[in-house]
């Protein structure tokens, strides 16, 4: 009964390699969002996609390039990884209520480690 | 500009004291949301409240209130009576109308000590 599910946990992998992180909520959600945590433990807003549709694209590098297949979805791809990419990956989902916000909540998110 | 500033990084308390961490924010915007994230050793985000900019009312939910005051644009979280538990790091957000994120401040870790 997990509401937003990330796989994998935990990445480790070379500099210059493509990976990809996995999220999947069962909310029932229209909008879901990558953030980027650093180690300083700074969360920065990534990506927001609603319907499928990409509503901010926060000046990642165009390394990056998430994916939304369904409103249930949304992967994160990462082309020729760089030291400075290792953080953990958040993935959240709310849903959108014209005139309100509606809650972000949280995947447990993916520890990137790149060596 | 939006900002939130969570100006103590970090507090160290014994268990059953009295804890608040401060939250100051900053927007243009008359409706905007604020919340309350815990980050537990685990890792994960939890939920704790979320507050519209029209409610000013403060909450409390068992030994967790929240003080919100537009007049000085802060959201004040405390935790009453700490214990062990409680010792994670606390994120503050806002988030305005017409935007798809949340502005985080930087979090104040909290360590509760027996």
């Amino acid at each position: 009964d997990t509401a937003v599910s990330q796989t994998p946990k935990y990445l480790v992998t070379q500099m210059g390699n493509d990976k990809s992180i996995k999220c999947e909520q069962n909310l029932g959600h229209d909008t879901m969002y990558w953030y980027k945590q650093d180690s300083k433990k700074f969360l920065k807003i990534m990506f927001s996609y609603n319907n499928k549709e990409l509503i901010i694209n926060e000046t990642v590098p165009n390394r990056f390039s998430p994916k939304s297949p369904d409103k249930a979805h949304l992967n994160l791809h990462i082309n020729s990884l760089e030291l400075g990419d290792s953080a953990v990956y958040f993935c959240a989902s709310s849903l959108f209520v014209e005139g309100s916000k509606d809650t972000q909540y949280f995947g447990p998110g993916t520890r990137l480690t790149v060596l | 500009a939006q900002k939130v500033t969570q100006a103590q990084t970090e507090i160290s308390v014994v268990e059953k004291e009295d804890v608040t961490l401060d939250c100051v924010y900053e927007t243009r915007d008359t409706t905007y949301y604020l919340f309350w994230y815990k980050q537990p050793p685990s890792g994960e985000l939890v939920f704790l409240i979320r507050r519209n900019s029209f409610d000013e009312q403060n909450e409390i939910s068992g030994r967790y209130s929240w003080n919100f005051q537009k007049s000085t644009s802060s959201f004040n979280f405390t935790i009453t009576a700490s214990q062990v538990v409680d010792s994670a790091v606390y994120f503050c957000a806002l988030d305005t109308s017409g935007t798809y994120k949340y502005i985080f401040g930087t979090g104040t870790r909290l360590k509760v000590l027996a």
